[in-house]
């Protein structure tokens, strides 16, 4: 089992539509979570964390975590063609030395206008 | 402007040619990460950094060398590329990293071919 899951996609989403991006994660005491998008060609760019059970929103932006299920999700509202890109799942799991993140494979989104 | 420098952008060598990719930034960040980054494989970390001196080895180590003199720098230093080190470089720096984690500022990447 990999430790960060994401469906690789393509998800396909009309403009204007809420787009849903899942991730599951393996070590359940994991504490920090973010989502990173990333063009192609680009680097990755950090949209959100979020460290506690519920939602976080930031503009067009939900974050939502829930533990005990080990999963986490990003709500994008109002899909815009400019928000096509990978999205990145990534997880600090606990007991490592030093400070590791491990990324997802990513979602590919593609918002049809 | 605040940001992680990567350099060289694109780089074509040779088996065996000795190679550094250099890395820094600007924001004062204690802790920086390099990253290889494969198709369906995702982002996995080479080396990181906690300070000035003190590294360890991420999950993918083998055929890579780093080194931490200062704050700003992070080099990535293959002694003896192969082919199969053919990939999408990055390197990230964080801010907090004994406490939490407020996510990586990555550089603009550097797309190595070793042929």
């Amino acid at each position: 089992q990999k430790e960060v899951e994401q469906n690789s996609g393509p998800l396909s989403v009309p403009e204007g539509a809420i787009a849903s991006l899942n991730c599951t994660y393996s070590d359940r005491g994991s504490q920090s979570f973010f989502w990173y998008r990333q063009y192609s060609g680009k680097s990755p760019e950090l949209i959100m964390f979020i460290y506690s059970n519920g939602d976080k929103e930031d503009g067009r932006f939900t974050a939502q975590l829930n533990k005990a299920s080990q999963y986490v999700s990003l709500l994008i509202r109002d899909s815009q063609p400019s928000d096509s890109a990978t999205y990145l799942c990534a997880v600090n799991p606990p007991g490592r030395r030093g400070f590791k993140t491990i990324f997802g494979a990513g979602t590919r989104l593609f918002v049809k206008a | 402007e605040a940001q992680v420098t990567q350099n060289p952008r694109y780089l074509i060598t040779v088996t065996g040619k000795k190679l550094t990719v250099t890395c820094s930034q600007n924001m004062n960040h204690e802790y920086m990460s390099w990253y290889r980054q494969d198709p369906g494989l995702g982002l996995r970390q080479i080396y990181y950094s906690m300070n000035v001196e003190v590294t360890d080895k991420g999950d993918v180590p083998e055929g890579y060398k780093v080194s931490r003199k200062e704050k700003r720098n992070f080099p990535l230093i293959l002694e003896s590329p192969s082919p199969n080190q053919t990939s999408l470089y990055f390197c990230a720096s964080s801010l907090s990293p004994s406490t939490r984690n407020y996510g990586y500022t990555f550089g603009s990447g550097t797309r190595l071919t070793v042929v």
